[in-house]
């Protein structure tokens, strides 16, 4: 298995302003997986990470809004930006541990847009 | 990747095994069968997962018909602490994404 940590677990922010949320996996994975959850809704797929090279976003996503980085194997943030209330969600990472055919999941970040 | 199909609800009783049904009949023969759970709005935790042989681990058991085109999740002696939205996702692998439908809310009750 792998533990994945996220930073911040929550946080409360004004529209227009920009949050960074971490991820950090105990093992090296390939591929980070960043998702959405809007209240009361699945999780949605907003992009896949690959280190060294630009993530891959999906339908409905840019990259304006929601940059991605990935320095390592292990770390990988996504910035929300110029927040507005319908932002309010909760973040989710996931990764798979090299040889591993199963994902795992940080507990997510609660972000509310005020 | 191939969709899932699973009922939004079920109910089972606290200490009865829970069956939870899928239905994935466009499933391809290099995906997996994978389940996982949520728990009131935390990461999805990973259950098992599947490719053609039923499996069983500490959690659950998982039933895989011979056809591939639906499985069941099995978990043999339910707690109120198994409630969760339990998710069905068929997928390629680790390093290919997954897509998560609505799942079962499973309610075990005392």
């Amino acid at each position: 298995s792998a533990v994945i940590s996220q930073k911040p677990s929550r946080d409360i922010c004004q529209r227009g302003t920009s949050l960074t949320i971490q991820c950090q996996v105990d093992s090296q994975v390939t591929m980070m997986f960043w998702y959405r959850q809007q209240p009361g809704q699945s999780l949605t797929l907003i992009a896949t990470a690959n280190q060294g090279s630009e993530a891959t976003y999906e339908s409905g996503f840019v990259i304006d809004k929601f940059p991605i980085s990935r320095p390592n194997l292990t770390f990988s943030t996504l910035t929300v930006s110029n927040m507005s209330p319908e932002d309010s969600s909760i973040y989710l990472c996931s990764g798979a541990p090299m040889g591993i055919t199963e994902a795992f999941f940080g507990q997510g970040t609660r972000l509310t847009v005020v | 990747d191939a969709k899932t199909t699973q009922p939004p609800s079920m109910d089972c009783a606290e200490g009865r095994a829970a069956n939870l049904p899928c239905n994935h009949s466009t499933i391809s023969g290099n995906e997996y069968v994978y389940w996982y759970r949520q728990i009131h709005s935390q990461g999805p935790q990973y259950i098992i997962h599947g490719l053609k042989n039923n499996e069983t681990n500490e959690m659950a058991s998982l039933i895989i018909t011979e056809d591939r085109k639906s499985s069941t999740l099995i978990l043999p002696h339910a707690t109120l602490r198994d409630t969760a939205v339990y998710y069905c996702i068929v997928g390629r692998g680790s390093n290919y994404k997954l897509t998560f439908g609505k799942g079962t809310l499973l309610t075990v009750n005392p």
